[in-house]
């Protein structure tokens, strides 16, 4: 069975870091691209990240480019956002999802994680 | 970048009805489109992608049609399990963005 289990999700200040990571088993995890999907509580979805198979090829959007790091450790079948300084906009559910193909263009979230809660606030 | 407008946002419908959720796109994104289910304290699920095509597993009774940048949704015959929000996603070109969600409740 596909699994994705998110962790590392926390209450932190702004301005602070925190690094998610997601645990995959029962898929040969270096054959799929990855990607981080966040959902602000009340509000909608928001793609984030996404990493190819191999982490030749990664995607941000605008709101944390710069600032959130996308990786991942094929020996560890994990996947990990690295999130620098951190803005109270960013607080949301973080999802980890799976794709069924290596690269990252045309992104389809096939197999999801239950995500993991990041606040940012004072 | 393009965006995603869905409608209704909420739909109360009884079980054994006929729905259908509409999402538009901005531009002409071919057939690169999605549908997910999203249930709370669930894991998301991926119902239909390539705006047509039934991911495994899925009830029959889900479809998509569309193309350019008019795309339906349609559940044939309400189920109890199929009061949850649903979402549509272009995979088009990044940013990869999504429909605010059409919450379907119940009757």
């Amino acid at each position: 069975e596909v699994q994705l289990v998110e962790s590392g999700g926390d209450l932190v200040q702004p301005g602070r870091s925190l690094r998610l990571s997601c645990a995959v088993s029962g898929f040969k995890f270096n054959d799929y691209a990855m990607h981080w999907v966040r959902q602000v509580p009340g509000k909608g979805l928001e793609w984030v990240s996404s990493i190819s198979w191999n982490s030749g090829s990664l995607g941000y959007a605008d709101s944390v480019r710069g600032r959130f790091t996308i990786s991942r450790d094929n020996a560890k079948n994990s996947l990990y956002l690295q999130m620098n300084s951190l803005r109270p906009e960013d607080t949301a559910l973080y999802y980890c999802a799976k794709d069924e193909k290596p690269g990252i263009v045309g992104a389809t979230m096939y197999v999801w994680g239950k995500g993991t809660t990041v606040t940012v606030s004072s | 970048d393009i965006q995603m407008s869905q409608s209704p946002s909420s739909l109360s419908a009884s079980v054994g009805d006929r729905v259908t959720v509409t999402c538009r796109a901005s531009q002409n994104i071919g057939n690169f489109l999605n549908w997910y289910q999203f249930k709370p304290g669930k894991a998301p699920n991926l119902l239909i992608y390539g705006a047509s095509s039934l991911q495994s597993g899925v009830p029959s009774r889900f479809s998509g049609r569309g193309s350019g940048t008019d795309f339906t949704l349609t559940i044939s015959s309400l189920q109890p399990e199929d009061f949850a929000t649903y979402y549509c996603q272009q995979n088009y070109d990044t940013p990869y963005s999504f429909g605010q969600g059409t919450k379907l409740e119940i009757k």
